[in-house]
């Protein structure tokens, strides 16, 4: 079964060092999403990005953050200067559509820790 | 405003349903799902339901949706220590996840 991959499963940053999150969608998935969760928290949507472009974007995504898909197969999210409070679960997720009966695929998260 | 609102825990015995409820708030929502979410896991699908349907089944799960109240349960029939995790709703093309909630199975 197709699978969204995420590396690294777990990064150890200093606060103010950049961090780049890596994701490999599924192959034939059009919409990619960025997802956060502090823990024992609720899951916090961050970004949508479609069509080489942000679609949707939270209040949490501020100037720190962007996304970049490089190439046609992975879909990155850069913390440019690094916070405690950005300690967190980043989930990737893709979807082949907007809406649709297969929901989003989630990737198991990368656990950030900034220390 | 665009919120998902959950129950935040649920215990119930092994062998007992189990049933969970969500509400959301925007009735123009096509599809609604159900994530499951494992201790140190991604939120991994679950179920949906199309809004059309009041009632879907699937094996031991059962979604029901009341578009007029705009609520949605999932149950589950024979709960197994195994289905102990964060349960979230979540509505197609939102944003938003419920605060989810936490199923515990006593054996």
């Amino acid at each position: 079964e197709p699978e969204v991959t995420q590396t690294p499963s777990h990064q150890v940053t200093q606060m103010g060092q950049e961090v780049i999150l890596r994701c490999v969608p599924i192959s034939n998935h059009l919409y990619f999403y960025w997802y956060r969760q502090i823990l024992g928290q609720k899951v916090e949507f961050l970004v949508s990005f479609y069509n080489n472009e942000i679609s949707e974007k939270s209040e949490i995504f501020d100037d720190q953050f962007s996304v970049e898909r490089p190439d046609g197969s992975n879909f990155t999210l850069k913390i440019r200067s690094t916070k405690l409070e950005d300690s967190a679960m980043y989930f990737c997720a893709s979807s082949e559509r907007w809406q649709g009966n297969y929901g989003y695929t989630f990737g198991s998260g990368t656990r950030l820790t900034v220390v | 405003g665009e919120d998902v609102e959950q129950s935040l825990f649920l215990s119930v015995r092994e062998g007992d349903s189990s049933v969970i409820n969500c509400t959301y708030t925007d009735s123009s929502s096509t599809y609604l799902y159900w994530y499951k979410q494992e201790p140190g896991a991604g939120l991994q699908l679950l179920t949906y339901i199309f809004s059309n349907m009041d009632m879907k089944q699937d094996q031991r799960l059962t979604v029901l949706l009341n578009k007029k109240d705009k609520h949605l349960s999932l149950r589950i029939a024979d709960t197994q220590t195994g289905d102990s995790a964060i349960y979230f709703c979540a509505e197609a093309g939102k944003s938003t996840f419920g605060d989810g909630t936490t199923l515990t199975v006593k054996p």
